[in-house]
């Protein structure tokens, strides 16, 4: 069965230092993996995605992403934190069959000032 | 880009009543809609996927009775809940695949007194 996992269900770091989100997943074939994040009471915001091509992927306000085939994660990671980016954030894959996206459980990033 | 109108946006409605959702591809043709439940702070979870002009394929443990999938046009997929109750109370999100991405509806809030 297809999975992702986060294994933090919580992120908390200060503004301006540099924030990671963990993702691994289990996809047979070649995975589609994407990151989201979601606002109180709202849908879902693409950052980026990875379907193939360079393994260091860069999305929107200033997110990216890296893939990495032997450990079968896909981390969120941003440089400088800022407290805007406080939200919950959202890790999904599918493979190439064009089925639904699989996601994570979220993990709620928490910058403080 | 690819947009799905949801709507409404929130309802609130009586036990034993029913309540239609509904998503629109706004600039494109929407062959497969996916439909996702999502509980306070939790993760999306898939209900079912509906394919135009064809059933609804359910994930393992949605009442198809309940959950009332229709996917008649290229543009509208509904999603009625039947005699609602209040732990159907939940937030519903509808996704359509678009090339090597998906879209997503900006979601329904649910409440059933």
């Amino acid at each position: 069965a297809q999975s992702v996992a986060q294994p933090e269900d919580q992120v908390n770091v200060a503004e301006g230092n540099p924030l990671t989100v963990k993702c691994t997943y289990s996809v047979s074939g070649n995975p589609y993996l994407f990151w989201y994040v979601q606002y109180p009471n709202r849908g879902l915001q693409f950052l980026l995605k990875y379907i193939t091509g360079d393994n260091l992927v860069k999305g929107s306000y200033g997110f990216e992403a890296e893939f990495n085939k032997s450990q079968t994660s896909f981390h969120l990671k941003k440089p400088s934190a800022l407290v805007s980016d406080s939200a919950l954030y959202f890790c999904a894959a599918s493979n190439q069959a064009g089925t639904a996206l699989i996601f994570g459980k979220g993990t709620t990033l928490s910058v403080s000032s | 880009g690819a947009v799905v109108s949801q709507h409404p946006s929130w309802v609130i409605c009586k036990s034993g009543t029913s309540v239609k959702i509904e998503c629109r591809s706004l600039d494109f043709q929407a062959t497969t809609m996916f439909w996702y439940r999502q509980f306070p702070k939790q993760s999306l979870m898939l209900m079912a996927t509906s394919n135009e002009g064809s059933k609804a394929t359910y994930e393992q443990g949605v009442e198809k009775d309940k959950f009332l999938i229709n996917h008649a046009s290229l543009t509208l997929s509904t999603l009625t809940v039947t005699s609602a109750h209040p732990e159907d109370s939940s937030f519903y999100i509808c996704s359509a695949r678009v090339g090597h991405g998906y879209t997503f509806g900006s979601g329904t809030r649910l409440t059933v007194v």
